[in-house]
């Protein structure tokens, strides 16, 4: 149990265009879902905070315009980069928390954004 | 200074060995700590849990949380060439808030 997908598993986009990421809770409800950013040999860096039906909480330095998230459901979260950039490409992950186990995230396995 | 931190290694054992991760933080109010397995271009599984000090044991693995000094460890008795990945400390401060992450360790099992 506890199974988070995303898709898609990888994406290469052109400069300037705007990709989609999707998180998805198989198995159960997530109250909470979290957006992290990896670069290459360092660590998972939160990016935002989503609860099902209000707005993401964004980390400082976190573009909200840029990285739009919406939580529209308990087992569906997106991220949308929009006009993306180079330096946007990196390895997205999410987490999502269930409400019968507050203390542990299930990560789903990540998507890998290259932007040309 | 970062609040976590991590030796990135990398760290190169033969099959068999114990080893040994590390890592230290600043923020006294962390609480949960936890340690994750990352394999290349996968997402982290968890692989132990422990809420404030003390010892956690699993199967081959122990995970040890010393608040007085903001240290916590884990132990990898019996090295398997499996368990080659990269280890992830991460810690928060309440339970259902966001972790903060080390930069991980990458460990390589020769068999």
């Amino acid at each position: 149990g506890a199974v988070v997908s995303q898709h898609p598993s990888w994406v290469i986009c052109k400069s300037g265009t705007s990709v989609k990421i999707e998180c998805r809770s198989l198995d159960f409800q997530a109250t909470t879902m979290f957006w992290y950013r990896q670069f290459p040999k360092q660590s998972l860096m939160l990016m935002a905070t989503s609860n099902e039906g209000s707005k993401a909480t964004y980390e400082q330095g976190v573009e909200k315009d840029k990285f739009l998230i919406n939580h529209a459901s308990l087992t569906l979260s997106t991220l949308t980069v929009t006009s993306a950039h180079p330096e946007d490409s990196s390895f997205y992950i999410c987490s999502a928390l269930t409400s019968g186990r507050a203390d542990e995230q299930f990560f789903g396995p990540g998507t890998r954004l290259t932007v040309l | 200074q970062k609040e976590v931190e991590q030796d990135p290694g990398p760290l190169s054992v033969p099959e068999g060995a114990i080893v040994s991760l590390n890592c230290t933080y600043s923020n006294s109010a962390f609480q949960y700590f936890m340690w994750y397995r990352q394999y290349s271009r996968k997402g982290p599984e968890l692989l132990m849990y422990t809420y404030s000090s003390g010892n956690k044991e699993d199967g081959r693995f122990t995970a040890q949380v010393d608040k007085s000094s903001k240290y916590i460890s884990l132990f990898i008795r019996d090295s398997q060439p499996s368990d080659s990945a990269t280890y992830l400390c991460a810690m928060s401060e309440q339970a259902g808030t966001a972790l903060i992450f080390g930069k991980g360790t990458t460990l390589s099992v020769s068999s």
